[in-house]
């Protein structure tokens, strides 16, 4: 069984900050991807980032990039220029690429944007 | 990504009754789960919603419990059964594609308060 973890409960940075958080998982599969959610107060699941664990690239997206290391199994999220609009549960999630191709979820790490 | 609907966004309801929770899709997917978030907590799968056939349900989810239907491939619905307070959660539907759109996308939740 895949398992997920994101060990900060909470951060906190200043508007326009850099801000990482970590995601380490556990599985036995070659073949998977790896997503951060974010989920604002208004509860709606929103996608930020994906990866592919068969690239070597990191995925990036505008202002959200990530620190792939598959030997390590550990899948950070690094968000540059924090606005306060970041401010949002983040969630990091694994999906078997075959198979019962369900999200498993780690805890949540709880951000804030101080203005 | 596609377009998911819920209905309804939340509901009061009193214990012993049942609520059925609708999720609609504007594109034709090839898979759509259902999930609970307990307050506080992180997404825990209840099911996969299998077109034409029955529900696949996660280990301490039951179908008496969490009866799910889904009649095509744009369209299905959970019922949580006999609500107890413990029901009280939000629940996400999700949808996956096929090929590169090997990603899920989430419905605004529905938030269940049982008194």
């Amino acid at each position: 069984a895949q398992t997920v973890t994101q060990s900060q409960p909470e951060m906190s940075v200043q508007e326009a900050e850099t801000v990482t958080l970590s995601c380490t998982y556990d599985t036995s599969e070659s073949n998977y991807y790896l997503f951060w959610y974010k989920q604002p107060p208004s509860r709606q699941m929103i996608l930020v980032i994906r990866q592919e664990a068969y690239k070597q690239q990191n995925a990036t997206e505008n202002r959200f990039s990530v620190n792939f290391q598959k030997a390590a199994k550990s899948f950070s999220l690094k968000i540059s220029d924090s606005q306060l609009g970041d401010t949002a549960m983040y969630f990091c999630a694994f999906m078997k690429r075959s198979g019962a191709q369900k999200l498993v979820f780690g805890q949540g790490t709880r951000l804030t944007i101080n203005p | 990504s596609a377009v998911i609907s819920q209905k309804p966004s939340r509901d009061i309801c009193q214990r012993g009754t049942s609520l059925t929770i609708q999720c609609q899709v504007d594109s034709q997917v090839t898979m759509m789960f259902w999930y609970r978030q307990q307050p506080g907590q992180s997404l825990t799968l209840i099911a996969t919603a299998n077109q034409g056939s029955e529900a696949t349900y996660e280990s301490g989810f039951v179908i008496d419990k969490f009866p799910i239907s889904r009649p095509n491939l744009t369209f299905s619905t959970l019922t949580v059964s006999n609500m107890s307070p413990e029901d009280s959660s939000i629940y996400l539907c999700s949808v996956k594609g096929q090929g590169a759109w090997e990603t899920q996308y989430f419905g605004p939740g529905t938030r269940l308060l049982v008194l």
